[in-house]
């Protein structure tokens, strides 16, 4: 069974400083790996799609890297900002005779970006 | 990219009401979820469709139903809203990544 575990749970740093969260799965047959962002009480927000080929994806300030063999991803967020305040959702597609086009979430890392 | 609309954005509701979550999509894609999120607590799926006339029960045990007679329409309704019904719903296609809308909080009192 796909199990999606994020380190660290939560997260506080000041403005400026450059970061990174943790997402790791326990099957690496999986089509894609998203990563989104969710504001309190809201929706989700795609950031970045890696699709099992891929190594990485860049968008603005953050970059997300993806070892499918050793089962892991690693979204970068440079220069942080107060805004960049959110929890931030890893979640994977998996590929298997069941396959429904699910995603598989992790428990997401919270961030504080502090002024 | 779908554009991905949900109504109402918050809901409020007395217990014993019937409710009907809307979800809907402008691009046509064919497979499209709903997920279920309690306060703090990580996304469950709840129910899919893979198109017109296709729906599955997803991983979490739900008392509600969905339907899909149009491609860009995929509606959640509960029967007789409980407490226990208390939530977020979020919808999504799913083509080539997933493009959530602004979900739905649901309140039963």
């Amino acid at each position: 069974k796909q199990e999606v575990t994020q380190i660290p749970a939560a997260l506080s740093v000041p403005e400026g400083e450059n970061l990174v969260l943790n997402c790791s799965f326990t099957d690496s047959a999986i089509y894609n790996l998203q990563w989104f962002r969710q504001d309190p009480g809201k929706g989700l927000t795609s950031l970045l799609l890696i699709q099992s080929s891929q190594r990485e994806q860049t968008s603005g300030r953050l970059n997300a890297s993806l070892d499918k063999s050793s089962g892991r991803s690693t979204l970068y967020i440079a220069a942080s900002q107060p805004g960049d305040s959110a929890t931030y959702l890893c979640a994977v597609n998996e590929i298997g005779s069941s396959n429904t086009g699910k995603l598989i979430f992790g428990q997401g890392t919270t961030l504080q970006v502090k002024p | 990219e779908a554009d991905i609309y949900q109504t109402p954005r918050y809901l409020v509701i007395g217990t014993g009401k019937k409710i009907t979550l809307e979800c809907s999509q402008t691009m046509g894609h064919d497979k499209m979820y709903w997920y279920q999120q309690d306060p703090g607590m990580e996304l469950h799926l709840i129910h899919y469709s893979y198109g017109v006339n296709s729906t599955e029960k997803g991983d979490l045990s739900s008392e509600s139903t969905v339907s899909r007679i149009r491609t860009e329409h995929f509606p959640l309704t509960l029967e007789s809203a409980r407490p226990s019904h208390t939530s977020q719903y979020l919808c999504a296609p799913n083509h080539y990544g997933y493009t959530f809308g602004s979900g739905t909080r649901l309140t039963v009192v």
